[in-house]
């Protein structure tokens, strides 16, 4: 399968818990974005890396988070010390970058239940 | 503030009919508009996208129409088939380094056989 893989799909953690999540892009996208979406939204803009580089954050990151892609290759998505509000749907997207196009191809999504 | 607005939550139409869905937005700077798909516990699906400097594009049975000056776009799927069943998002980028991407709420199709 060539297309963006996340792992896991689901996590069901306590308040307070540490997770992490990761995303393997497509081979070669060298742009990749973390989004999330909650019941009844849209996926909302998270964090974008082109390569290595982290290049833009959004309001919506707080300081709990923390996202990585280490070699350019794939990314990591943790939340520090978790709370019920971070319950979401986390979608990780990858792009090519060669071409100016925004056109984005999404992964299947971890689904995180904060009990 | 949303900049992307779908204001239909949802949408029924019967098989072989055509589906139009609707979105507005609000900042001029976008300079690209994109459909997905979403089936439930899946990722959004890439379905069809358009330039700002065009007013139509094609695919099979999807057609995207811009209209810039009402800043307004619209997803026709003829014929609608059972399987085209899903959330559609609507989205925008306005380019630049990111190329993120602005998405509306979506728009629940029921295609009725």
């Amino acid at each position: 399968d060539t297309g963006v893989s996340q792992n896991p799909r689901h996590k069901i953690t306590k308040r307070g818990q540490n997770v992490t999540f990761r995303c393997d892009p497509i081979s070669e996208h060298n742009r990749l974005y973390w989004y999330r979406q909650t019941l009844g939204q849209g996926p909302e803009f998270l964090t974008y890396f082109q390569n290595e580089a982290q290049l833009e954050k959004s309001r919506l990151l707080s300081d709990r988070f923390s996202a990585e892609r280490p070699k350019g290759s794939f990314s990591t998505l943790e939340i520090q010390r978790t709370e019920q509000g971070d319950s979401a749907m986390y979608l990780c997207a990858s792009n090519p970058g060669f071409v100016p196009r925004p056109e984005a191809f999404f992964g299947q999504g971890t689904r995180l239940t904060v009990v | 503030d949303q900049q992307v607005k779908q204001n239909s939550p949802s949408l029924s139409v019967q098989e072989g009919r055509i589906s139009i869905l609707n979105c507005d937005y609000t900042n001029s700077m976008f300079d690209y508009f994109l459909w997905y798909k979403k089936y439930p516990a899946e990722g959004p699906t890439f379905l069809i996208s358009i330039s700002s400097i065009k007013d139509k594009n094609e695919d099979g049975r999807f057609t995207v129409f811009l209209n810039k000056s009402a800043k307004h776009l619209s997803l026709h799927i003829v014929p609608s088939q059972p399987g085209d069943s899903a959330v559609y998002f609507c989205a925008a980028s306005w380019g630049g380094a990111t190329n993120k991407l602005i998405f509306g709420t979506g728009t629940l199709l029921a295609v009725q056989p």
